[in-house]
């Protein structure tokens, strides 16, 4: 099945800086959602975007959905070192139902 | 109180035994899901239950076999364990199927075959 595709697959970042994560897909959607993974623990919902909407905001969360390019961005301003985690994006390509996911972002924030 | 919990947390076990992961959510959702994250930590889909019927079978080795008593539980029992089986699974759950729909993790299942 088709799954989205993160990039980069990590990234070490100071403190206050801001972080970037991308993912790209290959077929349509309806919807792309981000999930956060701690170290040793479960995916949590961040933020879910539509395919017909092109920016969203939860606190210090941005998401961008380009439809045309098949790619989205997560970007997370002033960070924090309980920034550090792995961030997934998750995709219904192909109409499913069941969000398939990608192997994900490994953030570092230093403090 | 934890919305979706499966035990044992951590499992360390030797090649050929037959072994459970037992799964419970108390969200109220008729759709769970099971999980495997690899070592690179890709996460992919292996079952989605809907009020305890079989909706999604990815191309999982038949050892591996879920077991919905009721629609708050999804275990899932792995027989004949192989060194691939290694692996960290996460038991899920949502609303009825519908995309966009928030899953739901527990905090996973760390699988060690020696």
């Amino acid at each position: 099945s088709q799954q989205g595709e993160e990039d980069p697959q990590a990234l070490s970042i100071q403190e206050g800086e801001n972080a970037t994560m991308n993912c790209s897909y290959k077929t349509s959607i309806n919807n792309l959602q981000w999930y956060r993974q701690n170290s040793g623990r479960g995916l949590v919902h961040l933020i879910l975007i539509r395919s017909n909407e092109r920016e969203k905001h939860s606190g210090r969360l941005r998401v961008t959905l380009d439809t045309s390019k098949k790619s989205s961005s997560l970007l997370i301003t002033a960070s924090r070192a309980a920034d550090t985690a792995s961030y997934f994006c998750a995709t219904d390509e192909g109409g499913s139902y069941i969000p398939t996911f990608g192997r994900g972002t490994s953030l570092i924030v230093h403090p | 109180d934890t919305a979706v919990s499966q035990t044992p947390k951590y499992l360390v076990t030797q090649m050929g035994n037959d072994k459970s992961i037992k799964c419970e959510q108390n969200l109220g959702h008729d759709t769970m899901y099971w999980y495997k994250q690899d070592s690179k930590k890709f996460l992919k889909i292996m079952f989605s239950y809907n009020n305890k019927e079989l909706i999604i079978n990815e191309t999982v080795p038949n050892r591996f076999s879920p077991k919905s008593p009721d629609k708050a539980h999804l275990n899932l029992h792995i027989n004949s364990l192989e060194l691939g089986d290694s692996a960290v699974y996460f038991c899920a759950s949502s609303q009825p199927f519908q995309s966009g729909n928030t899953i739901y993790f527990g905090e996973g299942s760390w699988l060690t075959v020696v």
